[in-house]
This record gives structure tokens, C-alpha cells and sequence, in this order.
């Protein structure tokens, strides 16, 4: 059984170059969501796609940022002009998307950014 | 507003004893489901147990067991016969039926086990 995979593990990037990274699920699970963590808290929540359905987006997720999932598949998730603040581990998660509070979110190996 | 509080930024337990993360959260709703994660220096978040609000046992999952006092709004892990591999950041977590599907996650907690 193939997990959630995530490109690329890491990125360094000079402030104000735009990134992109990518977020493949578990197959069978309908629902993607995004997460930023910084160092020494928990995750913090971004936004989540039902198939390809953008369903919420949080106030953290500036319109410097976008995510897409065109496909109902794979995700990406792209920061433009990049700011020193962006500096996190971007992580993705994946569940089947049953609605229930039960429902499972599991995470990839995240995408560690660092803006220089 | 939903909110989980983990208040013991490290610990420390002696290999092959029990040891248990606290977790209190704090939401108005009825309906509502309780995480715990693992996360060790690779950065992975390894998903560990599950508990529902309208459970009425307290979930367990091999050495992993949750003590679900709803009244008190605290859903503490407790990790039997610590093994070295146990030493990594618990994280606490919790979704709200009607609030989307996002998780709120509490600020961890950073176990070492000792030899």
C-alpha cells in the first residue's frame, strides 16, 4: 500500500522566487488537505480539496498562495514571491473522505522550504 | 473557538516503563474526534489512535491506549512498555464534525526514552 508521497523534501529558495510542490495521496482517498509547521508548534492548518473541489482555505493561506487539484489526484501547492516567513515544513495529508470526525488523515514526509 | 492544549513541552521515561502525554481540548460541540500523532526527527506524521466523542470505551492500539475523560475534556496517551523507538514529538489533534476537515493540533510534546 502506497502512502502519501511528497516533491520535494526539501526546497531552498531566494526570497521572492515563486515555488511549487507537489502532493500525491493514497489512491482511493478523496480528500487532500495541506498543513504549514513551523518549527517547535504543530501544524497548522491551510486548506483541503475534496475530489477537486477547493472546499475551505484558512486565513493563513495569503493570496501569495494557491492550491490546485485538477484532477481530483495529485496536488500542488505554490508560494509566489516567496518571503523569508514562508520558511516551514509544508505537509500534506490524505483521507477517504467520509465526513465522520473519524476520518483519518494520513500525512506524507512534508516539504521542508527554507528562504534565504 | 476550538482549541488543544498540551502542557509538558518535554518528558523523559526509563525504557520498558509507561508513560503517559496529556491532552486537554476545548470545543462547544457535541461531535468531535480525537488524535494522537507521532512525529519523529524525519518530520513524517505517523497517526497512532483515534477517539470519538460519542465512544464510550477508551480506544486502544497495540502499547497505545487513549484515557478519554469527557467531562473533564482530556484525552491523554498513554504509552506502555517504552521502547527507544518511542523517542520522537506526540502531537494532539482534534476535529470538529461541522467545522470542515481540518485538524487542530496542539504544540506537542517531545518524548525521550532512556536506556
Amino acid at each position: 500500500d502506497t502512502g502519501v508521497s511528497q516533491n520535494p523534501r526539501h526546497k531552498i529558495t531566494k526570497r521572492g522566487q515563486n515555488v511549487t510542490f507537489r502532493c500525491d495521496p493514497i489512491s482511493e482517498h478523496n480528500r487532500l488537505y495541506w498543513y504549514r509547521q513551523t518549527l517547535g508548534q504543530g501544524p497548522e492548518f491551510l486548506t483541503y480539496f475534496q475530489n477537486e473541489a477547493q472546499l475551505e482555505k484558512s486565513r493563513l493561506l495569503s493570496d501569495r498562495f494557491s492550491a490546485e487539484r485538477p484532477k481530483g489526484s495529485f496536488s500542488t501547492l505554490e508560494i509566489q514571491r516567496t518571503e523569508q516567513g514562508d520558511s516551514a515544513m509544508y505537509l500534506c495529508a490524505s483521507s477517504l473522505g467520509t465526513g465522520h470526525p473519524g476520518d483519518t488523515q494520513y500525512f506524507g514526509p512534508g516539504t521542508r522550504l527554507t528562504v534565504l | 473557538a476550538q482549541k488543544i492544549t498540551q502542557t509538558q513541552p518535554g518528558m523523559f521515561v526509563q525504557e520498558k516503563e509507561a508513560v503517559t502525554l496529556d491532552c486537554t481540548y476545548d470545543t462547544s460541540d457535541q461531535s468531535y474526534g480525537l488524535f494522537w500523532y507521532k512525529q519523529p526527527s524525519s518530520g513524517e506524521m505517523i497517526f497512532l489512535i483515534y477517539q470519538g466523542s460519542y465512544d464510550e470505551q477508551n480506544a486502544t492500539e497495540g502499547r497505545y491506549s487513549l484515557n478519554f475523560q469527557k467531562a473533564r475534556k482530556s484525552a491523554n496517551l498513554v504509552i506502555s512498555a517504552s521502547q527507544l523507538g518511542d523517542s520522537a514529538m506526540y502531537f494532539c489533534a482534534m476535529r470538529v464534525y461541522n467545522q470542515g476537515g481540518k485538524l487542530i493540533f496542539g504544540q506537542g510534546t517531545e518524548l525521550s526514552v532512556k536506556p
